[in-house]
């Protein structure tokens, strides 16, 4: 079955390092999202993708930095890690289209602690 | 600015009772209606999906409908089971954008 696999599951890293979260889809989709999921927040997005080479800024996008060279990865790096960003990150992807035309399909998420 | 709404944010029910959870957002002109299920320490998995040209989507003892003049949605759960017990999200897609509610958390009570 196909699936959305990230890695790690569990992260703690100290303020101020660089920290890469990976995702990885055997989907095949084109569409590929990053959200961080807070207590109290709904998911919100960080970057997405819409293909090979494509990336956009989401609505939390400050801190952080994705790059697709290949379909099925798309790894979302935090550049000098703060306590801000403490939370769960989820990769979703979807089929091709507007952001909102298909379902999403969903990883199990990374815990990110920042000390 | 789209917003999604679900009320209430949590729910304690007995088992085999029939529920429903509500979810209202702000501005009709949405492709499609998510509704998600998340379990403690897992991803969202996707439970029906209403497109805006549908009024409902049914998938076993799940349905869910898709009111967008009055901006509301609904996932009715039947003979509810402790198995069900998790927080249901639904997500308003746009073209650039999907909102996502807080969600309900559900417990079944056996």
């Amino acid at each position: 079955d196909a699936e959305i696999t990230q890695s790690p599951r569990h992260k703690i890293t100290e303020t101020g390092r660089q920290v890469t979260l990976a995702c990885h889809q055997t989907w095949n989709h084109n569409n590929m999202f990053w959200y961080r999921q807070d207590l109290g927040h709904g998911l919100r997005l960080i970057h997405y993708s819409y293909g090979v080479q494509d990336t956009n800024k989401g609505e939390v996008s400050d801190g952080y930095s994705v790059s697709r060279s290949n379909t099925e990865d798309l790894p979302l790096t935090l550049e000098s890690a703060a306590s801000s960003q403490t939370s769960v990150y989820f990769c979703a992807s979807s089929e091709s289209g507007g952001m909102g035309n298909s379902p999403l399909h969903f990883g199990n998420g990374t815990r990110l602690t920042v000390t | 600015k789209q917003e999604v709404t679900q009320i209430p944010a949590a729910l304690s029910v007995p088992e085999g009772e029939n529920l429903v959870l509500n979810c209202s957002f702000t501005d009709s002109a949405i492709y499609n209606l998510q509704w998600f299920r998340q379990d403690p320490g897992k991803g969202l998995t996707s439970l029906l999906l209403i497109q805006s040209s549908q009024r409902e989507q049914t998938s076993g003892r799940l349905n869910a409908s898709l009111d967008k003049s009055s901006g509301r949605s609904t996932l009715y759960i039947a003979a509810s089971q402790p198995g069900d017990s998790a927080t249901y999200l639904c997500a308003g897609g746009g073209y650039q954008k999907v909102t996502f509610g807080i969600g309900t958390k559900l417990q079944v009570i056996p």
